[in-house]
């Protein structure tokens, strides 16, 4: 099958610029998550979608972050203004079902750095 | 609160030696753990997961409820062990929790 496609791989932007990235999940899987990925850190989920359902942005910064998945296949995950502090590596991942126990499939994410 | 915790960031053992990755957890629910390990420019995969009870690549893991851990063991480490490793705590909905990682190293 094929894997969670991401794009782009990297990204560089000053502080204030506005950025997007766009996932693809592998196909079929209704639960799709964006993680933040900070160096030295392990990944913290920013969304989780079920079909094209929030389930779970609660640790989403929504003054700048914003997420959409309008028709439940591929996402996008926008930051505008960023920051520095923004700098991460971001992660999607999909999921067969939302019960316990499905895995989490990781796209290659998206290194992005905030100059 | 769910929260996991990986006490060392890196560790390095050599090739053949016994290495144990240390995860311990929080979560007042029943945890579905799991282990995931991400290779040298490749993506974050999963490795293992409690429910399975099955060894993969050599490893294993066994959730200890008394002692809130779910420790990755391997006899014998190979080269090829090489990576970074997390462990996860799955709760309600699918959310996933993850450590902040240990690297392990295998020397020659």
């Amino acid at each position: 099958e094929a894997g969670v496609a991401q794009s782009p791989r990297y990204k560089i932007i000053e502080k204030r610029q506005s950025v997007a990235f766009w996932c693809n999940p592998i196909s079929g899987h209704a639960t799709l998550y964006w993680y933040q990925q900070i160096l030295g850190q392990g990944p913290k989920l920013l969304i989780q979608f079920q079909n094209n359902g929030v389930v779970d942005d609660s640790q989403l910064p929504k003054d700048r972050f914003s997420a959409e998945r309008l028709k439940g296949v591929d996402s996008t995950l926008k930051i505008q203004p960023a920051k520095l502090e923004d700098s991460a590596v971001y992660l999607c991942a999909s999921s067969l079902e939302i019960g316990y126990n499905s895995p989490l499939h990781f796209g290659n994410g998206t290194r992005l750095t905030v100059t | 609160a769910q929260r996991v915790t990986q006490p060392e960031k890196l560790l390095s053992v050599f090739k053949g030696a016994p290495v144990e990755l240390k995860c311990n957890y929080s979560y007042s629910g029943s945890p579905e753990l799991f282990w995931y390990v991400q290779y040298s420019r490749q993506r974050l995969q999963l490795l293992l997961r409690h429910i399975s009870r099955e060894s993969i690549k050599g490893f294993t893991a066994d959730l200890n409820k008394g002692e809130t851990s779910f420790h990755l063991k391997k006899p014998f480490a190979q080269e090829e062990d090489s990576a970074m490793y997390y462990c996860a705590l799955s709760a309600t909905g699918n959310q996933f929790y993850f450590g902040t990682g240990t690297s392990l190293t295998v020397i020659p």
